[in-house]
């Protein structure tokens, strides 16, 4: 267990919705990444928060968004759902927050789109 | 760009049949690499750090070696309970940002 919980563990939705993603980091750490992975690909950097302001933006869509909150959890707030955007979606925390430490991944959220 | 590059992309071993992975890099000034064990369907777990080259780290099965431009995944009499994907990855400025660059990762398979 990393000690990042995230939820839903899965969620089917039709495309066209929106849906949010959250992840409560590691105990101690300030920086929450997301990224997404799709099947058999590997893991693409979305974003990543320090504090509760942005640090780094990666392959995010403009449909996606996120935020991190005074207590450190984080939500990834996914619209216009198309098809495509089926994926494991990861959040991982870590103390650094500059990217440049390990960083310990939560069980994922599997998002499915009809 | 900073690019990471893992083989084999998939891996069939024997029960005991010690092998390699390999994690090549290209990256400007590298601040450290980083392994993951991946089990399907789950999030990675953090394995190793390395820093500078030379550098080895081991846990169990494991030995992670460092090199100036690549990186070894040393699996010494591996067991069934190996087979996942590992995955190495490298902090790389990217964008005018700092990011963790993932390799897309081996698939071992460990036959009984």
């Amino acid at each position: 267990d990393s000690g990042v919980t995230q939820t839903p563990k899965h969620l089917i939705t039709a495309t066209g919705q929106r849906v949010t993603l959250r992840c409560s980091p590691r105990s101690g750490d300030l920086s929450v990444y997301w990224y997404q992975q799709s099947l058999d690909q590997g893991l693409q950097f979305l974003i990543q928060y320090y504090n509760g302001e942005e640090r780094a933006k990666g392959n995010i869509l403009e449909r996606f968004s996120a935020q991190q909150f005074p207590d450190l959890h984080s939500e990834l707030n996914l619209s216009s759902l198309e098809l495509g955007d089926s994926a494991l979606y990861f959040c991982a925390s870590s103390v650094d927050g500059r990217a440049l430490g390990e960083q310990y991944f939560g069980p994922g959220t599997r998002l499915t789109v009809t | 760009e900073d690019q990471v590059t893992q083989s084999p992309e998939a891996l069939r071993l024997q029960e005991g049949e010690s092998s390699s992975l390999n994690c090549s890099y290209t990256v400007s000034g590298l601040r450290g690499l980083f392994w993951y064990r991946q089990d399907p369907g789950k999030g990675p777990e953090f394995l190793f750090t390395l820093y500078s080259a030379g550098e080895e780290k081991e846990k169990e099965r494991l030995k992670a070696t460092l090199t100036k431009k690549e990186s070894f995944l040393h699996i010494t009499a591996p067991k069934p309970e190996d087979s996942a994907t590992y995955i190495c990855a490298v902090p790389a400025r990217t964008g005018g940002y700092q990011k963790v660059t993932f390799g897309t990762g081996t698939k071992l398979q460990v036959i009984p």
